[in-house]
């Protein structure tokens, strides 16, 4: 089945201890993203890679840090957590070119910083 | 400053009435335009793009430039129609960066 994985589901952490998601896909996906939710803000896109070994800063990048070593992984890593990174976290893949637009989400990751 | 807009974060319409998702956006290039749904329990997914001109599940969405607008409509609301909708508009002049709205709750009367 084609789908978007993310791990951890639920986190709860706390200020200070580096934590990491993982976001998987199985499309061969050239396009993934991250984003977080916030109440009365929407989505808004954090970091996103077109490619293996190319990625770009989104809206919000600040506090946070990925990497695409493999065209299927794309994990998020905090590296000092805060509370206000609480929040609910969603990656997404989709192809380049015309169906670019397509994004496929993953069922999303609500991660409570203590 | 926030790239796109939508006003209105609740929305309640009666089984069979036409409703209407507004959406406004910012940017002086040449927009794409999506909308994207999330049904109670499942994922967000595209509903639909406008450079499809498409219908999807009876509902259509038509760029204006002029007004930067890019509103969501559908003649008849079903109680199915009833989720979270966001607007979203990607820029790809230096990279492929998404802009999505703040979404708005529809909630169709039976």
């Amino acid at each position: 089945e084609a789908q978007v994985t993310q791990n951890p589901r639920y986190l709860i952490t706390v200020t200070g201890k580096k934590l990491t998601v993982t976001c998987s896909q199985n499309m061969n996906h050239e396009y993934m993203s991250w984003y977080r939710q916030d109440p009365g803000l929407g989505l808004r896109q954090i970091y996103y890679s077109m490619n293996v070994e190319v990625t770009d800063k989104g809206d919000v990048p600040e506090g946070y840090k990925v990497s695409r070593k493999e065209k299927r992984n794309f994990p998020l890593i905090l590296e000092s957590p805060s509370p206000n990174q609480t929040s609910l976290y969603f990656c997404a893949s989709s192809y380049l070119g015309r169906e670019r637009s397509e994004q496929y989400f993953g069922p999303g990751t609500r991660l409570t910083v203590t | 400053a926030q790239r796109v807009t939508q006003p209105e974060k609740l929305l309640s319409v009666f089984k069979g009435a036409p409703v209407e998702l507004k959406c406004n956006y910012s940017y002086s290039g040449s927009p794409e335009l999506f909308w994207y749904v999330q049904y109670s329990r499942q994922r967000l997914q595209l509903l639909l793009r406008h450079i499809s001109r498409e219908s999807i599940k009876g509902f259509t969405a038509d760029l204006n430039k002029g007004e930067t607008s890019f509103h969501l409509k559908k003649p008849f609301a079903q109680e199915e129609d009833s989720a979270m909708y966001y607007c979203a508009l990607l820029i790809s002049n230096t990279g492929n960066q998404f802009y999505f709205g703040t979404g708005t709750s529809l909630t169709v009367i039976p």
